[in-house]
């Protein structure tokens, strides 16, 4: 099983620039989400879905958009990037509900996109 | 609302050492309580979980964490550390398991001396 794919590994822009980063999943999960990790502040949730059709904001959404047309499939975009948007950012899937004997779904992460922003 | 604090970002041991990293949780509801560690360049993996089946949980790689409702705790422990131990270290929780998502707390790297 692949997991949770995420693409570009590494990547810069300039400022202004935008440029979408791709996240898959082959796990059939209805809960996909995109967390931004930077020192010292831990992963901060910037957007989720629970399905396709249907996303949320997280707590830091600002800049950022999202889609989700499939269930596999759950891209971030940023529209126009920033420096203060240089992190390593991180796609999560989970199932939705509890599955038996498991009550709570433990989300499994990609290895995460390195992005700098000149 | 829900937070986490994780009480020192840098925890260094000796090899064979005991490992205590400490996790402090803020929940209005019972929570789920998760542990995850991060390897160099990679992402987050699941070390263990609490799902108030027990309050001993035991993890993957020797790691366990108790859970106090009455210290609002869930500190990590490891009897003996390994030089392959060395990582960063998440503790998470959440309040439900629809909807909510995790909240994390600021993480501790782990130094394993020789």
């Amino acid at each position: 099983n692949a997991g949770v794919t995420q693409t570009p590994k590494f990547q810069v822009l300039k400022t202004g620039q935008s440029m979408t980063l791709q996240c898959a999943q082959d796990m059939n999960h209805e809960y996909m989400s995109w967390y931004r990790q930077d020192p010292g502040m831990g992963l901060r949730l910037i957007h989720y879905s629970v399905g396709a059709g249907i996303t949320d904001q997280g707590e830091v959404p600002n800049g950022y958009n999202v889609s989700r047309s499939t269930t596999e499939d759950f891209p971030l975009r940023l529209l126009s990037a920033a420096p203060s948007q240089t992190s390593v950012y991180f796609c999560a899937s989970r199932l939705l509900f509890p599955a038996s004997g498991d009550p709570s779904p433990p989300q499994h992460f990609g290895d995460g996109t390195r992005l700098s922003i000149l | 609302a829900q937070s986490v604090t994780q009480l020192g970002s840098h925890v260094s041991v000796s090899e064979g050492a005991l490992v205590l990293l400490r996790c402090n949780y803020s929940s209005s509801v019972p929570p789920y309580l998760f542990w995850y560690v991060q390897y160099p360049n990679q992402g987050l993996q699941l070390l263990l979980k609490y799902t108030s089946a027990a309050t001993l949980v035991k993890g993957i790689n020797g790691f366990e964490a108790e859970f106090k409702k009455s210290e609002t705790s869930f500190h990590l422990t490891k009897p003996s550390a390994h030089m392959s131990d060395a990582a960063e270290y998440f503790c998470a929780v959440s309040m439900d398991t629809g909807r909510r998502a995790l909240t994390f707390g600021s993480g501790t790297r782990l130094q394993v001396q020789p």
